[in-house]
């Protein structure tokens, strides 16, 4: 079966500018979850949807936001972007959410310039 | 909040060689522990998991985890590394984040080199 799919693979902003990163999990998984990955920080844990509700945030400024549709697709946003923001960003879908096994996308990779 | 230490942010081993990757977390209850491997240009994939059903945690790929309650420890073992093996390994630790919600908590990572 397909498995997570987030476009796009790579992108290059300027400063200032915004961004929008897509996610289509594993058909069935409604649970879908963001992380950011950087070299010094790790991987942190951006948000969770499942049924179109967030319900799992973690430490990011309000620039950073998201959204899943009814088919549990979702999206996460980025405004105003900062340099601090290039990173690899991964979207993990699974049916349990934490609990259970998370499977990733390989990631959309941000450069802010 | 759950911390996650991985010991070690590079490990180092010849082929065939053990593999022991290490993993502590903070945590007064038993939580729900993983290992993901990342290969490089990919996204996370699942080695094994804790889920209290039985201490020694058998993997793909051979590997294997142990937790350890009194030392809050669940490191990873491999007896004999193939190249292959080769990648960057995270320890997780689910934590509940409110009513029956779970937050999943990663470590900074072990990055895995095997020589020949």
């Amino acid at each position: 079966k397909a498995g997570v799919t987030q476009t796009p693979r790579y992108l290059i902003k300027t400063r200032g500018q915004q961004v929008t990163l897509s996610c289509s999990p594993i058909s069935g998984h409604r649970s879908v979850s963001w992380y950011q990955q950087t070299p010094g920080q790790g991987l942190q844990f951006l948000f969770e949807y499942f049924s179109e509700t967030q319900r799992n945030k973690g430490n990011f400024p309000g620039r950073f936001s998201g959204r899943q549709f009814s088919n549990s697709r979702s999206e996460m946003n980025v405004s105003t972007l900062e340099l601090g923001d290039s990173a690899l960003y991964l979207c993990a879908s699974s049916k349990q959410g934490a609990i259970g096994e998370l499977f990733f996308g390989e990631g959309s990779r941000l450069t802010v310039l | 909040a759950q911390s996650v230490t991985q010991l070690g942010s590079h490990v180092s081993v010849s082929e065939g060689a053990l593999v022991l990757l290490r993993c502590n977390y903070s945590s007064s209850v038993p939580p729900y522990l993983f290992w993901y491997v990342q290969y490089p240009n990919q996204g996370l994939q699942l080695l094994l998991k804790y889920t209290s059903a039985a201490t020694l945690v058998k993997g793909i790929n051979g590997f294997e985890a142990e937790f350890k309650k009194s030392e809050t420890s669940f490191h990873l073992t491999k007896p004999s590394a193939h190249m292959s093996d080769a990648a960057e390994y995270f320890c997780a630790v689910s934590e509940r984040s409110g009513g029956s919600n779970y937050k999943l908590t990663f470590g900074k990572g072990t990055l895995l080199t095997v020589n020949p």
